[in-house]
């Protein structure tokens, strides 16, 4: 089946800890997206990527960082700097630009 | 600045009476707007995409518009069913957005009661 996964699905991370949130698709896609979520809050970007070693900061960059060395996947490293990290992390994907974009299931990062 | 926003933040219906769930975008300069069901603790799933160009679009039960002139477009759920309950997000995309950034609203919650 084709699709979007993402691991884990909870993650629990200490004050100063550094943590991966794993996302890999299986479409073909050349786009990719990281979002975080709030509670009562829309969708806000934290990183893109449209292609294979290329990725651009989104609107709360601050405190991630990406890689994208393969085409199926995109992993976001939450750091210590990120003051703020307890969200619902979505990853997406799309074909390219203005299509549909497709998101996988979801992690929830908690800070102990 | 632009925005996009959707009201009410949650409604309550009876089984059977269609559903309106309304999106406000500030900019009418749009590439396309999607809309999206997210069930509790879940990912995202796509609903409908209308084109910049496109006055609406139907699956189903589902029709969505899209009126760039006055920066509104409508989700309507015919006959809902209880397992319509979810919160329903709209996205923007701008034309000024060269990569496909996808600009969210905060979310209608909706519950379809038996």
């Amino acid at each position: 089946d084709g699709g979007i996964t993402q691991s884990p699905k909870y993650l629990f991370r200490k004050e100063g800890q550094n943590v991966t949130l794993s996302c890999e698709q299986n479409l073909n896609h050349d786009a990719m997206y990281w979002y975080r979520q709030d509670p009562g809050q829309g969708l806000r970007l934290i990183y893109y990527s449209q292609i294979v070693n290329d990725f651009q900061k989104g609107d709360i960059a601050e405190g991630y960082s990406v890689s994208r060395e393969k085409k199926e996947s995109f992993p976001l490293t939450v750091t210590s700097a990120q003051k703020n990290p307890t969200a619902f992390y979505l990853c997406a994907s799309s074909i390219e630009r203005g299509q549909y974009q497709f998101f996988g299931p979801g992690t929830r990062l908690t800070v102990l | 600045k632009q925005e996009v926003t959707q009201i009410p933040a949650a409604l309550s219906v009876p089984e059977g009476e269609n559903l309106v769930l309304n999106c406000s975008f500030t900019d009418s300069a749009i590439y396309n707007l999607q809309w999206f069901r997210q069930d509790p603790g879940k990912g995202l799933t796509s609903l409908l995409l209308i084109q910049s160009s496109q006055r609406e679009q139907t699956s189903g039960r589902l029709n969505a518009s899209l009126d760039k002139s006055s920066g509104r477009s409508t989700l309507y759920i015919a006959a809902s069913q209880p397992g319509d309950s979810a919160t329903y997000l709209c996205a923007v995309i701008y034309t000024t957005d060269s990569w496909g950034k996808l600009q969210f609203g905060a979310g209608t919650q909706v519950v379809v009661t038996p």
